[in-house]
């Protein structure tokens, strides 16, 4: 079993629509989890950061931590066709002395 | 502040020839990653430098991979005698001690021919 799951798609959805992207993990010493969002050709870029359980709010995008069943989700409200990209989950159990370790990344499409 | 910085942008090489990728982290940044990244995966983990020390390097693929940062700036990942299996995006990020959140640039893509 990986470290980190996620199912990599691709998922097509229409613009306006709630987008919900998930991650499981099987490491519990994970403490430290974060979004990124990779365009096509493009390095992974910060898009949520969260500690430990519970809920962030940024804008249209939402993470939830439910550290109890080892699952992460990223919510995207009123999805865009500029959100069309690949979101990756990614967790670490230290405060930077262990490296980040990323799921597969899931595609996201948003058509107009 | 220019982000980080990774040259070339892409590699085309024939298989057996070395190449080697530079990277420029955020300035004030003391701490320097490489990933890799194959199509249809999230980045794998290969090593790890504060300033200049490499503190994990179990990680690198083979023993024709190797990374320096001799002067606790810029960093250089070399691969020897380059097989087809290392066609990949290699990924350069850097933070700062103790932050969990790494800083990407933009890649340096490689194909091995």
């Amino acid at each position: 079993q990986k470290e980190v799951e996620q199912d990599p798609g691709p998922l097509s959805v229409p613009e306006g629509a709630i987008v919900s992207l998930n991650c499981t993990y099987s490491n519990s010493a994970f403490q430290y989890f974060m979004w990124y969002r990779q365009y096509s050709r493009k390095g992974p870029e910060l898009l949520m950061y969260t500690y430990s359980s519970g809920n962030k709010e940024d804008g249209r995008f939402t993470a939830q931590v439910d550290k109890s069943s080892k699952y992460i989700s990223l919510f995207i409200r009123d999805s865009q066709p500029s959100d069309s990209a690949t979101y990756l989950c990614a967790m670490s159990a230290g405060s930077g002395n262990t490296p980040l370790v990323f799921g597969k990344g899931t595609r996201l499409s948003v058509i107009a | 502040d220019t982000g980080v910085s990774q040259d070339p942008r892409h590699k085309i090489t024939k298989r057996g020839q070395n190449v080697t990728f530079r990277c420029d982290p955020i300035s004030e940044h003391n701490r320097l990653y490489w990933y890799r990244q194959t199509l249809g995966q999230g980045p794998e983990f290969l090593t790890y430098f504060q300033n200049e020390a490499q503190l994990e390097k179990s990680r690198l693929l083979s023993d024709r991979f190797s990374a320096e940062r001799p002067k606790g700036s810029f960093s250089t990942l070399e691969i020897q005698r380059t097989e087809q299996g290392d066609s990949a995006m290699y990924l350069c990020a850097s933070t700062i001690s103790g932050a969990n959140v790494l800083t990407f640039g933009a890649g340096s893509r490689l194909t091995v021919l």
